[in-house]
């Protein structure tokens, strides 16, 4: 069965940082690329950031670039999502997904269960 | 940048076919993913590559596309398909777009 945990979320002040983890199992982690979405509270879902199997490739949604900054571990088998001047509309939960192998198209085939960020004074 | 169109609600009553349309500008050389949300939880792929449904997804889910336009189908709607569903597509680029959801009221 295929497992992604997030961890990491939690209440932080605008400006501040956050380093979110997902650890994944029942699945070989090092041939799939991997990509974090974020739900804003009562909002629709947004892609922030993926990253290929070997770690080479790496794309970042614009409204992120510059602060996130995504990066992985194949031997603890984990993604990672450095958050850095955290602003309120960072505020969401955040979503750890697989994308789907061998396909036409890269795209989230399995979901972890989130981890909320809040970003408040 | 590049959007995907959802209308906001769709109702249905119980047995009959609620029909949720995905448009964009790209789609017709792209392929359209979706994905069910319930209240609280992650999604959850029901349709990939426009058509294809996977392993334990009810066969009342069906996908379709045609030119610009994507349309998720549910057959015989059920109190349990009482969700929030995106579909999903990939720009120029390859970074993925969501559209903005369609709440489906099954009532």
């Amino acid at each position: 069965e295929v497992l992604l945990l997030e961890s990491g979320g939690g209440l932080v002040k605008p400006g501040g940082s956050l380093r979110l983890s997902c650890a994944a199992s029942g699945f070989t982690f090092n041939i799939h690329y991997m990509l974090w979405v974020r739900q804003a509270p009562g909002k629709g879902l947004e892609w922030i950031s993926s990253i290929s199997h070997g770690g080479g490739n790496i794309d970042v949604a614009d409204s992120v670039k510059g602060r996130f900054t995504i990066s992985r571990d194949n031997v603890k088998k984990s993604v990672f999502l450095q958050m850095n001047s955290l602003r309120a509309e960072d505020t969401a939960v955040y979503y750890c997904a697989r994308e789907a192998l061998g396909a036409p198209d890269l795209y989230p085939d399995h979901w972890g269960q989130g981890t909320l960020v809040t970003v408040s004074s | 940048s590049y959007e995907l169109t959802q209308p906001p609600s769709v109702s249905v009553s119980p047995g009959q076919t609620a029909r949720i349309s995905c448009s964009g500008d790209g789609l017709s050389n792209k392929y359209v993913y979706w994905y069910q949300q319930k209240s609280g939880q992650a999604p959850v792929l029901v349709i990939y590559e426009d058509t294809k449904r996977p392993s334990g997804i009810p066969e009342r889910f069906s996908g379709s596309s045609s030119g610009t336009v994507a349309t998720l189908t549910i057959s015989g709607a059920q109190m349990d398909d009482d969700s929030e569903y995106y579909c999903y597509s990939t720009d120029s680029t390859g970074q993925g777009v969501f559209g903005g959801g369609t709440k489906v009221t099954v009532l």
